[in-house]
């Protein structure tokens, strides 16, 4: 059954560098979005992307973040200058095929971010 | 603006006993509801849906949902649980017309002894 991965499974690093997230979504999903859950916390909507443009984003996606399909497989989140607060474990979903959002997203195994 | 409650942080149960982790959520638009489970180390998997029609929706690994518009509620139900449902399970909503988005509840963390 296809699956969304994502790598690494764990991140550290120090405040003030920058990381990139990658996953790889389902391959004939055209719809991908982000989600973070900080320990202890709701999971928490961070950004759609959908025809190489942002669709739609929550406060907590500042000018800090960015995503990116740098080819026609990755899906990529790059935090610029890492905070404490962005020490999180970090989801990516894909849904849809072409013409049909789809109401189902799949999720990934998701990325531990720890910043020190 | 769309919320989910979960009231129950950690329900502990034993083997082959029934369960329901309660789930409620707000919204000024119509809505779809979603359980999604998460075993140790892994994703989130979804377990069960409800767009439209019967309120009684099944799913997955016995689990069945009833989604109950006038109490804005959607509670997760399995007449008897193996060691194996042990995982965090989390009740999430997104708005039927418009946003792409999925809002969580806190999670439920399901702990069967045996």
């Amino acid at each position: 059954e296809p699956e969304v991965t994502q790598t690494p499974s764990h991140q550290v690093t120090q405040m003030g560098q920058e990381v990139i997230l990658r996953c790889v979504p389902i391959s004939n999903h055209l719809y991908f979005y982000w989600y973070r859950q900080i320990l202890g916390q709701k999971v928490e909507f961070l950004v759609s992307f959908y025809n190489n443009e942002i669709s739609e984003k929550s406060e907590i996606f500042d000018d800090q973040f960015s995503v990116e399909r740098p080819d026609g497989s990755n899906f990529t989140l790059k935090i610029r200058s890492t905070k404490l607060e962005d020490s999180a474990m970090y989801f990516c979903a894909s849904s849809g095929t072409s013409g049909y959002r789809g109401v189902e997203q799949y999720f990934g195994p998701g990325t531990r971010l720890t910043v020190t | 603006a769309q919320s989910v409650t979960q009231l129950d942080s950690q329900v502990p149960v034993f083997e082959e006993a029934p369960v329901e982790l309660r789930c409620n959520y707000s919204s000024s638009v119509s809505v779809y509801l979603f359980w999604y489970v998460q075993y140790p180390n892994q994703g989130l998997q979804l377990l069960l849906k409800y767009l439209s029609g019967s309120t009684l929706v099944k799913g997955i690994n016995g689990f069945e949902a009833e989604f109950n518009k006038s109490q804005t509620s959607f509670h997760l139900r399995k007449p008897s649980v193996h060691i194996s449902d042990t995982a965090e399970y989390f009740c999430a909503v997104s708005d039927e017309g418009g946003s792409e988005k999925l809002v969580f509840g806190k999670g439920t963390k399901l702990t069967v002894n045996p």
